[in-house]
């Protein structure tokens, strides 16, 4: 069984601010995998990335990066030079290596001020 | 290449009546999940399909809902007789195999019961 808490309700900065989103996920399983989804005003649950438990390796994409650290449990989103664009709520998930479906946390309320 | 579709968009009915939804996922995902999305909470799995066998419906209130996948392609949801709780948006979602590969989401389909 997987669990994700994401402690974060609500955050609310000014536009170009830096904002870390925090995860932090609980699992017996030797294999598992990690995501965020972005969620914007329309609904639809768009993917933004998925990592395996077997690679620690932190990412960049763009404006954003994660951070995996496997000895706190914990896989967090930041967002470099925020935009207004990068509003909506954002969910952390995770899967167990068999055929399971995703866990989600509750999800973070990201708010961009102009 | 074509997202997940789900059909309606918006739904209202009364209590104790019936409803369903219907999804047809991304061509060549053998994997389909319904989750239930409650206001303000994260997504929660209902039913996850592989082909059209049941891997997980653990989360499933059987006694109100149904689910089924003909043919392992399109997939109705339905609740009867609906309850007030079940008030959500019912997310439908794809992916190319199950066990950690990303999902792909419709837009959902917003329950109302009165």
């Amino acid at each position: 069984a997987q669990k994700v808490t994401q402690a974060q309700t609500e955050i609310s900065v000014v536009e170009k601010e830096d904002v870390t989103l925090d995860c932090v996920y609980e699992t017996r399983d030797t294999t598992y995998y990690l995501f965020w989804y972005k969620q914007p005003p329309s609904g639809e649950l768009v993917f933004l990335i998925r990592r395996n438990s077997f690679d620690e390796q932190n990412e960049i994409s763009g404006r954003y990066s994660w951070n995996f650290q496997k000895s706190t449990s914990s896989f967090n989103f930041t967002i470099t030079a925020s935009q207004v664009v990068d509003s909506a709520v954002y969910f952390c998930a995770s899967s167990g290596g068999g055929a399971d479906g995703l866990t989600f946390g509750k999800g973070t309320h990201l708010i961009i001020q102009p | 290449e074509a997202g997940v579709a789900q059909s309606p968009r918006y739904k209202i009915i009364e209590k104790r009546q019936s409803v369903a939804f219907w999804c047809n996922p991304i061509s060549g995902h053998a994997t389909l999940y319904w989750y239930q999305q409650i206001l303000g909470q994260g997504p929660k799995l209902l039913i996850q399909f592989q082909n059209n066998g049941v891997v997980d419906d653990s989360q499933l209130p059987k006694d109100r809902f149904s689910a089924e996948r003909l043919k392992g392609v399109d997939s109705t949801l339905k609740i009867q007789p609906a309850k007030l709780e079940d008030s959500a948006v019912y997310l439908c979602a794809s992916s190319f195999q199950g066990g950690g590969t990303e999902a792909f989401f419709g837009q959902g389909t917003r329950l109302t019961v009165v």
